[in-house]
């Protein structure tokens, strides 16, 4: 069966410094690959997504993501996060043509 | 171009009450999809609708929970005879055609009492 995990529930991070989220799947099929992020009250905003192609992803704020097939991963980096960037951040697998399985989640904290 | 809308954001029901949630995809999306997010959880598949068909209902619960997209009009989600279980955060995406990204809604937040 398809399943996503991620291992951290919570980090903190300082503002300014580097941040990366780790995502891992287990999937048959070469994945379909998603970061959303949710902020506290909101819906789902689309990161970034990764279906072929260049492993190494650009996504929105500033966000990339790397594809690794031998390590069933696709974690989540921003050099230089900002307070703004503190939510909740899915990491997802597009089972089908339609349905995505989401991971539990990393809720991300900004320090000053 | 607005996004995907679901109403209303909060939902307060008692216990056998029944709660209705609506979705209205983006523009030119035919496609719904609703899932939903138990507290401390992630997301989790319940349907699959195009207009007029249900497509994959596999993530629905086999009672009390039912779905549709009729050719007019929002997609509903309606839930009977609720339970405190059922509390949770509902959202709804939408995408034009099968195998395309998905956009979320904003969610609809049931509360059973």
């Amino acid at each position: 069966a398809q399943s996503v995990t991620q291992p951290d529930i919570h980090i903190t991070v300082s503002e300014g410094a580097s941040l990366e989220l780790r995502c891992n799947y287990s999937y048959g099929a070469t994945p379909y690959l998603f970061w959303y992020v949710q902020s506290p009250g909101q819906g789902l905003q689309l990161l970034l997504k990764y279906f072929s192609g260049d492993t190494l992803v650009q996504g929105i704020k500033g966000f990339e993501a790397e594809f690794k097939r031998s390590q069933s991963s696709f974690n989540l980096r921003k050099p230089s996060v900002h307070w703004s960037d503190a939510a909740e951040y899915f990491c997802a697998v597009g089972v089908n043509d339609y349905k995505l399985s989401f991971g539990a989640g990393t809720t991300v904290t900004v320090r000053a | 171009n607005a996004g995907v809308m679901q109403n209303p954001r909060h939902l307060v029901r008692r216990r056998g009450q029944e709660a209705r949630l609506r979705c209205s995809p983006m523009k030119g999306h035919s496609h719904v999809y609703w899932y939903r997010q138990l507290p401390e959880e992630g997301l989790k598949f319940m349907v699959y609708l195009q207009k007029e068909n249900i497509i994959d209902e596999s993530g629905m619960p086999k009672e009390r929970f039912s779905a549709e997209f009729p050719k007019e009009g929002p997609s509903i989600l309606r839930i009977q005879q609720v339970v405190r279980g059922d509390s949770a955060a509902y959202f709804c995406a939408s995408s034009p055609t099968s195998g395309e990204t998905q956009y979320f809604g904003p969610g609809t937040r049931l509360l059973v009492l």
